[in-house]
């Protein structure tokens, strides 16, 4: 079945620095993948949706400068998290949607990455 | 957003018992529901979806009713096992969209 890939599973910075966190979709192509944000004991919070060549479409109350996606390819997206500060610190999980829509649900889903800034 | 700032309800029960969980959805117009688990530190797995041409669709042990009156979702768990122990999510869209909108979420804790 189709498979995605995220990576780190966990990260922990310094406050002021930047990290990248990887979304690849592993044997289908993603025309579009999305970003979300968890705090805990939350729901996933939408954050934005990447298509493969184009810019993100973020949602309401994100900043595009914070969080810049990337998506430069049918199998990986990026979410940089620039400039991390400790209310940065949450659990992100991207979604892939397959060209085929072969995906059980129609996305199929990382395993997150826990971001703590210290 | 509507899920800000809220904490996740507990939902407790035997193993070997069925398990009801619910879900308000909010957009009239959602034409396609998903309920998902999460276990803890891990992203969401799809469990069962959902039409809305339908009420009610069955799966292994699991299935969901929808109420459009209410707009109301459900997931029954039948014979609840200790590894059904996750947080479940409701997730509704609508065609024309690619967006999912996640329900609170409830946590399964199954006792032994």
């Amino acid at each position: 079945g189709a498979v995605v890939s995220q990576h780190p599973s966990w990260v922990i910075c310094k406050s002021g620095t930047s990290v990248k966190i990887e979304c690849r979709s592993l044997d289908f192509q993603a025309t579009t993948m999305f970003w979300y944000r968890q705090f805990p004991k939350q729901s996933l919070m939408l954050m934005a949706t990447s298509n493969e060549g184009s810019k993100a479409t973020y949602e309401q109350g994100v900043e595009k400068d914070k969080f810049l996606i990337n998506h430069a390819s049918l199998t990986l997206s990026t979410l940089t998290v620039t400039s991390a500060h400790p209310e940065d610190s949450s659990f992100y999980i991207c979604s892939a949607r397959d060209a085929l829509f072969l995906s059980l649900g129609g996305y199929t889903f990382g395993s997150g990455t826990r971001l703590t800034v210290v | 957003g509507e899920n800000v700032g809220l904490h996740l309800p507990t939902l407790s029960v035997q193993e070997g018992d069925n398990s009801i969980i619910n879900c308000a959805y909010s957009n009239s117009a959602s034409d396609y529901f998903i309920w998902y688990k999460q276990e803890s530190g891990k992203g969401p797995q799809f469990i069962i979806d959902i039409r809305s041409n339908m009420d009610k669709r069955q799966g292994q042990r699991v299935t969901v009713l929808l109420n459009k009156t209410v707009k109301h979702l459900s997931l029954q768990i039948a014979a609840t096992q200790p590894g059904d122990s996750a947080v479940y999510f409701c997730a509704e869209t609508y065609s024309g969209t690619y967006k999912y909108i996640f329900g609170t979420g409830t946590r399964l804790k199954v006792l032994a």
